[in-house]
């Protein structure tokens, strides 16, 4: 079975400071694509970073950045000098390419304050 | 570019009912996802499509269905409406050409309430 699993269901952090978000996953395949998701507040759900599985540099999307440790099958999120725009719910993902159906964890609620 | 956009937004039907749930994908993206979202159960994936053809359906019981038409556009139907369908239902397009990484958008989302 497919599983993504997200340790910490809620997450607080001061404005500025970094904060990181653990993820891990379980797949037999060798073929798969890692997404971290955000939904805030009652908004759109947005795609903020991804990681294809057969490439070993970590992904960067300005503040966000990934660990991507697939021995380990983990994948965590790093946001960096948060901002209040920054809360909301994280969905960590992954997709097999020959299913085609997004497997997601339960999130983490990570609140930034000012 | 035009987002993914989901129609209608909120939806309030009576147990027994049927509702049907409309998508549009962003242009020029042929995968259309469907995903229902709860509290308890989080995000579980419903089925997906692909050039009107469904290639991938979750664990959902057969009273959900969907099509997709020649233009992408997708609908998802829910017949015999439970008070465990109250849910917000996502729709999520993709480009799904090769060598593209699998990444779906996703669109608003449908808030159903079943009472």
């Amino acid at each position: 079975a497919q599983t993504v699993t997200q340790s910490q269901p809620e997450m607080s952090v001061q404005e500025a400071e970094t904060v990181t978000l653990s993820c891990t996953y379980d797949t037999s395949e060798n073929n798969y694509y890692l997404f971290w998701y955000k939904q805030p507040p009652s908004r759109q759900m947005i795609l903020v970073i991804r990681q294809e599985a057969y490439k070993q540099q970590n992904a960067t999307e300005n503040r966000f950045s990934v660990n991507f440790q697939k021995a380990a099958k983990s994948f965590s999120l790093k946001i960096s000098d948060s901002q209040l725009g920054d809360t909301a719910m994280y969905f960590c993902a992954f997709i097999v390419g020959s299913n085609y159906k997004l497997t997601f964890g339960k999130g983490t609620l990570l609140t930034v304050n000012p | 570019k035009a987002g993914v956009t989901q129609t209608p937004r909120y939806l309030i039907k009576t147990r027994g009912q049927q509702v049907t749930l409309s998508c549009s994908p962003i242009s020029g993206h042929r995968s259309v996802s469907w995903y229902q979202q709860t509290p308890g159960q989080g995000l579980q994936f419903l089925f997906e499509y692909f050039s009107e053809t469904q290639r991938n359906k979750g664990n959902f019981p057969g009273r959900f269905s969907g099509r997709q038409f020649s233009n992408s556009r997708s609908e998802m139907n829910v017949s015999t409406l439970e008070l465990g369908d109250s849910a917000l239902y996502l729709c999520a397009s993709s480009l799904q050409t090769s060598g593209y990484s699998y990444e779906q958008y996703f669109g608003p989302g449908t808030r159903l309430t079943v009472t």
